[in-house]
């Protein structure tokens, strides 16, 4: 039981480059979340989903779009990244007992 | 909008407990939480108390909830070197999002 795993652990990329960031959780929650970490902040929503199939905008969702084809994973993606989403990336997932499980993280830098 | 507030830095002797406070503003919450996390790595859960309790005690932690004041802390009793990390409060709205405190970064004096 992995629990929530996250790939890759570290990524630099170059504005204007896309990627795609993947979560994947093995305890058959319902719902996932992406998070982003920025110095001296708390953790901001930037996308969650309820269930396969959906998704949500959080509180700073622009600049990312999310996709949850399967109940186990949660991928999000960056189209043209941009040096303002230089951050640590977290994910997570809850399933009935309303706590979030953390995985360990992705440290994005964007030049 | 809701709102969790925390300090930023507490410093406390070893041996001592340490006592973290927050203060939120969502009346509706149902859960209240605290997550640990060490230098470079994940939040881990530390311990969770539903909003219809008064003081939930897990070995060296306590959390206090005052919901009148709408206030939590969490005390780690007997605090080692092993504690110092950031320690972040949240709490679950009614749709099961949660709302973030900043983070207290708990430095241990030897």
């Amino acid at each position: 039981n992995a629990g929530v795993t996250q790939t890759p652990k570290f990524r630099v990329l170059k504005t204007g480059q896309s990627m795609t960031l993947l979560c994947a959780q093995d305890m058959n929650h319902e719902y996932m979340y992406w998070y982003r970490q920025d110095p001296g902040m708390g953790l901001r929503l930037i996308h969650y989903s309820v269930g396969e199939g959906t998704t949500a905008k959080g509180e700073v969702p622009d600049g990312y779009n999310v996709s949850r084809l399967k109940k186990q994973n949660f991928l999000l993606g960056l189209e043209s990244a941009a040096p303002s989403q230089t951050s640590v990336y977290f994910c997570a997932s809850m399933g009935s007992t309303d706590t979030q499980y953390f995985g360990p993280g992705t440290r994005l830098t964007v030049l | 909008g809701e709102d969790v507030e925390q300090s930023l830095f507490l410093s406390v002797r070893e041996g001592d407990s340490s006592v973290i406070n927050c203060t939120y503003t969502d009346s509706s919450s149902t859960y209240l939480y605290w997550y640990k996390q060490e230098p470079g790595a994940g939040l881990q859960l530390l311990t969770y108390i539903f909003s219809n309790m008064d003081m939930k005690q897990d070995q060296r932690l306590t959390v206090l909830l005052n919901k009148k004041d709408k206030h939590l802390s969490l005390r780690i009793a007997d605090t080692q070197t092993g504690d110092s990390a950031i320690y972040f409060c949240a709490e679950m709205d009614s749709n099961y999002q949660l709302i973030w405190g900043a983070g207290t970064k708990l430095i241990i004096k030897p």
